[in-house]
Parts: C-alpha cells; sequence; structure tokens
C-alpha cells in the first residue's frame, strides 16, 4: 500500500493560472519535503516542514508556497506558472533520517 | 562547488559485470548518507543507508569514509533489472531541520 500518496499524478495547468499539487502520507512522520525535479537533474529542495514549522530554501521562488494543514497532509501551491516550472514535483516524508518519496506529479504548463 | 557530486555516466556494463559508484560531498556536518534508485519518470526509492562501517545487502555493498566525505556503491553481478539513476543522498541537520541534499545521478545500463 502506498505510504506517501500524491495527487494527481499528471497534471496540465495553464501559463499563469495558479494550480496546488496535493501530498499526505499515512506514516504519521513528521518532516515532509516537496521537491522539483527536471528532466536529467537531480531533486532540488524547495521547502520542508519540520512539524508546523515551514522552512523555505534560499532560491526558491516566490511563486512557490506551501501550506500543511495536518501532519497528514501537505499542499504545493503554485501561483503563477511559468513556462520553466514543469517538471516533476516529488513529495517525501522522513523521520528522520530516511526520506519515503511519493510517485510524483507531473507538470505540463501549457 | 556543488554540495554533492556523482559522476553522471552513462556507465554501460555487461551482465554479470562488477560497478562502482563514488560520491563526494561538500558538508562536514553531514549526518546520514544514502544510496537512492530512481527509474525512469519515476520516483527515487531508498536502495540503501551507507555507514562508517560499510554494509552490504545482497549483491549491493556500500561504503562512506567521512575523513574524505566520499560515499561509494558497488554492484555485483549486475542484472539487467539494475539499469536505472542511483542518487546519492546526503542528509544534514542545519539550523532549520533536516534537508536532503541529492546528486544529480549516476546513470547505469546493463546490456545482456
Amino acid at each position: 500500500d502506498a505510504m506517501v500518496i500524491q495527487n494527481p499524478r499528471y497534471q496540465v495547468t495553464q501559463f499563469g493560472k495558479p494550480v496546488t499539487l496535493s501530498c499526505s502520507q499515512t506514516l504519521n512522520h513528521n518532516v515532509m519535503y516537496w521537491y522539483q525535479q527536471k528532466s536529467s537533474q537531480a531533486p532540488k529542495l524547495l521547502f520542508h516542514y519540520y512539524d508546523k514549522d515551514f522552512n523555505n530554501e534560499a532560491d526558491t521562488p516566490d511563486n512557490f508556497q506551501s501550506r500543511r494543514p495536518n501532519t497528514s497532509f501537505c499542499f504545493l501551491d503554485i501561483r503563477s506558472p511559468g513556462l520553466g516550472d514543469a517538471a516533476m514535483y516529488l513529495c517525501a516524508t522522513s523521520n528522520p533520517p530516511e526520506a519515503f518519496f511519493g510517485q510524483g506529479t507531473r507538470l505540463t504548463v501549457v | 562547488r556543488k554540495e554533492v557530486e556523482q559522476d553522471p555516466g552513462p556507465f554501460n556494463v555487461p551482465e554479470g559485470a562488477t560497478v562502482a559508484f563514488n560520491c563526494t560531498y561538500s558538508n562536514s556536518a553531514s549526518q546520514s548518507f544514502f544510496w537512492y534508485r530512481q527509474d525512469c519518470r519515476k520516483e527515487p526509492k531508498l536502495l540503501m543507508s551507507v555507514y562508517s562501517s560499510g554494509n552490504e545487502d545482497g549483491r549491493f555493498t556500500a561504503q562512506l569514509n567521512r575523513a574524505s566525505q566520499y560515499i561509494s556503491l558497488l554492484i555485483r553481478d549486475s542484472k539487467l533489472s539494475d539499469s536505472a539513476t542511483y542518487l546519492c543522498v546526503v542528509n544534514v541537520l542545519g539550523n532549520s531541520g533536516y534537508a536532503l541534499n541529492f546528486g544529480k545521478g549516476t546513470s547505469l545500463l546493463v546490456t545482456p
């Protein structure tokens, strides 16, 4: 059974139209991460939560926001997607130190 | 200098070969080390953790050298199903909690 679930698996959005990606976990892990991975590149950390404490990476654009309403759920909001935001978005949880990933959401911007 | 560096490959090896991947990290405060495997268009999956004493899981052996800030992964008797990208991952505890830093990955293709 999947322990880190991302929805949707594939998302197509229009240029500039806000989009939200979701992640849920059944592991009760206190750390949740959002990564962006573009083709042939390493996953790039956007931000993470340690419980309710939000930690933004210095180079994460303001266009990207996140919410964690409870332990199980975490959302990635892209306020105005650009063509350069097309990527695989990976959610991971950790207890720590090992991390477990969801299957990812592949975002296409048209 | 990148925090985690790997030879991107690709490594093309015949079935049954032994192949080794290397990884270096720059942050001496790094605390935990892992190898993840990522198949094309799939999510990374934990392959194994890496300890200073070295650890082995079947055909896979991982080693950590903290003094040299170097991590390795050895795959013996390669199978076709080992073809994937292998990601070196370093966990650093900073002021804002744990952060997982990924290398770019090393691509492996095992051929018949």
